[in-house]
């Protein structure tokens, strides 16, 4: 099966830097997914990477797949508190699992003041 | 729409009771999942259904059971539950198996004393 690592597993930054999240696959990503989990609430998506050397932005949090499709990365600049919480990647399985995605053990995001 | 809802938000068990988590989407889904979190573990898919009236084992399905009699609702059975299955349960659904966003409920915090 698919593993995905996520690195750093947790992550305190100062409000206004960037701040870079990684995920590598142990095999080749055909849909690379991210989401984000406020504490204690259910995961928003934010975007899905496909093709290999993919970037997507949305608002102030860029996500790009790279040329092997093996690796992603979620980049935030000017890092905000609005930006706290357990980010996940997440990789399409096949049809032997319904399509489920298989996750990462998440990264935890706090932003301090 | 109110997309995917979860009920109930937060239950407590005692040893060897039963209960069913209710997981309903109004998006017109075909495909249905639930899966358990738990600190360090990440998400882990327990069973999933690929449309109304089938389910199929994930991987971890031990201890559990499912019901897709509707298409809308996709129902999670614990019929003697154990403190193992502690956890935050989430169901999620998607329109179909390409590389769509799969939607996720609010999650269901469940403490088995």
């Amino acid at each position: 099966s698919q593993e995905l690592e996520q690195s750093p597993q947790s992550l305190i930054v100062q409000e206004g830097k960037n701040l870079t999240i990684n995920c590598t696959s142990s095999k080749t990503l055909y849909g690379l997914y991210w989401y984000k989990q406020k504490y204690g609430e259910g995961l928003i998506f934010l975007m899905m990477l496909q093709k290999g050397g993919e970037e997507k932005s949305h608002e102030k949090i860029t996500a790009k797949l790279d040329e092997k499709k093996q690796q992603s990365s979620l980049h935030i600049t000017a890092s905000q508190p609005s930006h706290a919480g357990i980010y996940l990647c997440g990789a399409a399985s096949n049809s032997n699992s319904g399509y489920a995605l298989n996750f990462g053990k998440g990264t935890s995001l706090l932003v301090t003041p | 729409n109110a997309g995917v809802t979860q009920t109930p938000k937060f239950r407590v068990l005692k040893t060897g009771q039963s209960m069913t988590l209710l997981c309903a989407q109004d998006m017109n889904h075909e495909y249905m999942y639930w899966y358990r979190q738990d600190p360090g573990m990440g998400l882990r898919l327990i069973h999933y259904s690929v449309g109304e009236g089938t389910t199929a084992k994930g991987e971890v399905p031990d201890g559990y059971n499912v019901s897709r009699l509707k298409k809308q609702n996709f129902l999670l059975g614990l019929e003697s539950a154990a403190p193992s299955q502690t956890s935050v349960y989430f169901c999620a659904s998607r329109v179909s198996p390409g590389y769509d966003e799969q939607f996720f409920g609010p999650g269901t915090r469940l403490t088995v004393l």
